[in-house]
């Protein structure tokens, strides 16, 4: 049980250039979320989903995209990267059964910077 | 959504019992508040979570008065290993989006 696993840990965009943030849950999780975090900042919620196929934005989405095709997979995709998207991206995934609550988990994250 | 105001910092002793306060005035009925901690290069990680009164786990306790407009979070014998920032948190039970605030980054000293 690996729990919720981000790729890569870090990375180096050019502007204008594009990629994809990975997160995989192995818990069966139906929702999951990612969240960047700005130096001594609070996490700021970008999108989420509570179950493949399913998807919203969050407080901060412009400039990213996500999709969710299975349960165990969340990507992040940065169409054209900017130098204000320079943050440590982290992937949340959530039990969704009514009455449980073990809060969120968390992955280590990706800290992308972009020159 | 309820905004939360904590200390920027605390520093504490091992040993020591620490207990960091925060503030959410406009709580709202069906808000649960909860806890997280971070440590550095690390995601965020749950620890407790309450509606009212007293909650104790295996790592903290949580108090909340009647009014339920603040809450402490209690550690009880710190020890270096604590260091870290602690969020608290206002929303729904199951909520779908965590709202974080800076934080109060707790340093602990031998």
């Amino acid at each position: 049980n690996a729990g919720v696993t981000q790729t890569p840990k870090f990375q180096v965009l050019k502007t204008g250039q594009s990629m994809t943030l990975q997160c995989a849950q192995d818990m069966n999780h139906e929702y999951m979320s990612w969240y960047r975090q700005d130096p001594g900042m609070g996490l700021r919620l970008i999108h989420y989903s509570v179950g493949a196929g399913i998807t919203d934005q969050g407080e901060v989405p412009n400039g990213y995209n996500v999709s969710r095709s299975t349960t165990e997979d969340f990507p992040l995709r940065l169409l054209s990267a900017a130098p204000s998207q320079t943050s440590v991206y982290f992937c949340a995934s959530k039990e969704w059964r009514l009455g449980s609550n073990y809060g969120y988990t968390f992955g280590s994250g990706t800290r992308l910077t972009v020159v | 959504l309820a905004k939360t105001t904590q200390p920027i910092s605390m520093d504490s002793y091992e040993g020591q019992e620490v207990n960091i306060t925060c503030s959410h005035n406009n709580i709202a009925t069906n808000d649960y508040i909860t806890w997280y901690q971070q440590f550095p290069s690390q995601g965020p990680r749950f620890i407790i979570q309450g509606y009212k009164t007293k909650v104790t786990n295996e790592v903290a306790s949580l108090f909340i008065p009647a009014d339920r407009k603040s809450s402490t979070l209690s550690l009880p014998r710190v020890s270096l290993s604590d260091t870290a920032v602690y969020y608290c948190l206002v929303g729904a039970y199951n909520t779908d989006k965590l709202i974080f605030g800076t934080g109060t980054r707790l340093q602990v000293f031998p």
